[in-house]
């Protein structure tokens, strides 16, 4: 049971080029999120799915885009990075309860360190 | 605006004491709390968590306390252990929504 997975662990971008993050789980969770983590200023959520094929917008999504084709996949993808995303990503999911909200520990991965030059 | 605080941005403790990481939520529409604790290069691990129906829920050498009249939430670790040295966040979840707000967390040295 390796819980939540994410590859790269680390990437070097020049600004304007592209790239896909990925997040695995293997808990059969129908949450999962993503997450970037700056010097005091905590985590933000960027997007977010309550199911396979559903994906939203959370709190800083501007930039990004994800989908989630596969229930223990969620995908995070800047098409045209830039140096303000310089970051740590991270990616979690979480237990369902069906009622439409959080309400249930989140299990994160390792985060994903990304630099934009 | 909404967020979640703290009161102590680093706490530092000998080895074998009890040690009590504190936090301020400022959303009274929140009924459901965790603490996560996060080590160097690694991601968020949930420690604990409370609902709004409950005051104290323990674990494993670890308590949560949540005080709902001044809106405060804390962490008590019994015997710190060298291991216990992270950086501690809680976290609120707002009824209705996806949207959970973390403090930015708490940084906690163990002495040996």
């Amino acid at each position: 049971n390796a819980g939540v997975t994410q590859t790269p662990k680390f990437r070097v971008l020049k600004t304007g080029q592209s790239m896909t993050l990925l997040c695995a789980q293997d808990m059969n969770h129908e949450y999962m999120y993503w997450y970037r983590q700056d010097p005091g200023m905590g985590l933000r959520l960027i997007h977010y799915s309550v199911g396979e094929g559903t994906t939203a917008k959370g709190e800083v999504p501007d930039g990004y885009n994800v989908s989630r084709l596969k229930k223990q996949n969620f995908l995070l993808g800047l098409e045209s990075a830039a140096p303000s995303q310089t970051s740590v990503y991270f990616c979690a999911s979480s237990y369902s309860l069906g009622t439409g909200r959080v309400n249930q520990p989140q299990h994160f991965g390792d985060g994903t360190r990304l630099s934009i030059l | 605006g909404e967020s979640v605080g703290l009161h102590l941005p680093t706490l530092s403790v000998q080895e074998g004491d009890n040690s009590i990481i504190n936090c301020a939520y400022s959303n009274s529409a929140s009924d459901y709390f965790i603490w996560y604790k996060q080590e160097s290069g690694k991601g968020p691990q949930f420690i604990i968590d409370i609902r709004s129906n409950m005051d104290k829920r323990q674990g494993q050498r670890v308590t949560v306390l949540l005080n709902k009249t001044v809106k405060h939430l804390s962490l008590q670790i019994a015997a710190t252990q060298p291991g216990d040295s992270a950086v501690y966040f809680c976290a609120e979840n707002p009824t209705g929504g996806f949207k959970t707000i973390f403090g930015a967390g708490t940084r906690l040295f163990v002495k040996a």
